[in-house]
């Protein structure tokens, strides 16, 4: 049973456009949320969460929004660059206990020059 | 700042040897690690947690004896994959959370590609 899911294997988007990356849960006790972005041979890196009790959070050019009733989050990053062209994983997790998480598949975005 | 070292970043070996993969904290003090596997075109899938000097926690379906999790100090843990077959042929990856950093932000090793012959 797949708690966390990214259904968009794959995104393409042009350099300066919006690159809007999507993620669903099914799990209503989860109460944390976070994006990591990968680059091949390294591991992922944190970029941005943000706890249920909010609906979204901003840094830079990620902003990420949570939307509880839909079990739905999304990272939206404005400008995109072709720097951003990494794997994107969204991971849930709950703020009690071990903190652990549930990752979803991941995205590959490729931003284009 | 918080640095994961995850080592070798490939292996290969013959099938019934043992594996050892090291995960270390080089700027902060892990106190709970965790254990990833990947396996291609899925998500991470969380092996095991291990808080320092405790006994890893392993999750439903991963075999203990199979996979054996060590973390003794507040910088290292180790995984032991013991008489690997192909079929634990993977993607393994390591992260750590600790002090001073933020408890709910895991920061992740490099992985290490294990091919069982």
């Amino acid at each position: 049973d797949q708690q966390v899911k990214q259904n968009s294997p794959s995104l393409s988007v042009q350099e300066g456009r919006i690159s809007i990356l999507n993620c669903d849960y099914t799990n209503s006790m989860f109460d944390y949320f976070l994006w990591y972005k990968k680059y091949p041979a390294e591991g992922p890196t944190f970029l941005i969460s943000i706890s249920s009790i909010k609906d979204k959070n901003e840094d830079g050019r990620f902003t990420v929004f949570l939307n509880k009733s839909a079990k739905h989050l999304s990272l939206h990053i404005v400008p995109s660059q072709p720097g951003d062209s990494a794997v994107y994983f969204c991971a849930a997790s709950w703020t009690s206990g071990t903190y652990k998480y549930i990752f979803g598949t991941g995205t590959r975005l490729k931003v284009l020059a | 700042g918080a640095v994961v070292s995850q080592h070798p970043s490939r292996v290969i070996c013959k099938s019934g040897t043992s594996v050892k993969i090291e995960c270390r904290s080089l700027d902060f003090q892990a106190t709970t690690m965790f254990w990833y596997r990947q396996f291609p075109k899925q998500s991470l899938m969380l092996m095991a947690t291990s808080n320092e000097g405790s006994k890893a926690t392993y999750e439903q379906g991963v075999e203990k004896d199979k996979f054996l999790i060590n973390h003794a100090s507040l910088t290292l843990s180790t995984l032991t994959v013991t008489s690997a077959h192909p079929e634990d042929s993977s993607f393994y990856i390591c992260s750590a959370s600790g002090q001073p950093l933020a408890k709910n932000i895991q920061y992740f090793g490099a992985g290490t590609r294990l091919s069982v012959l």
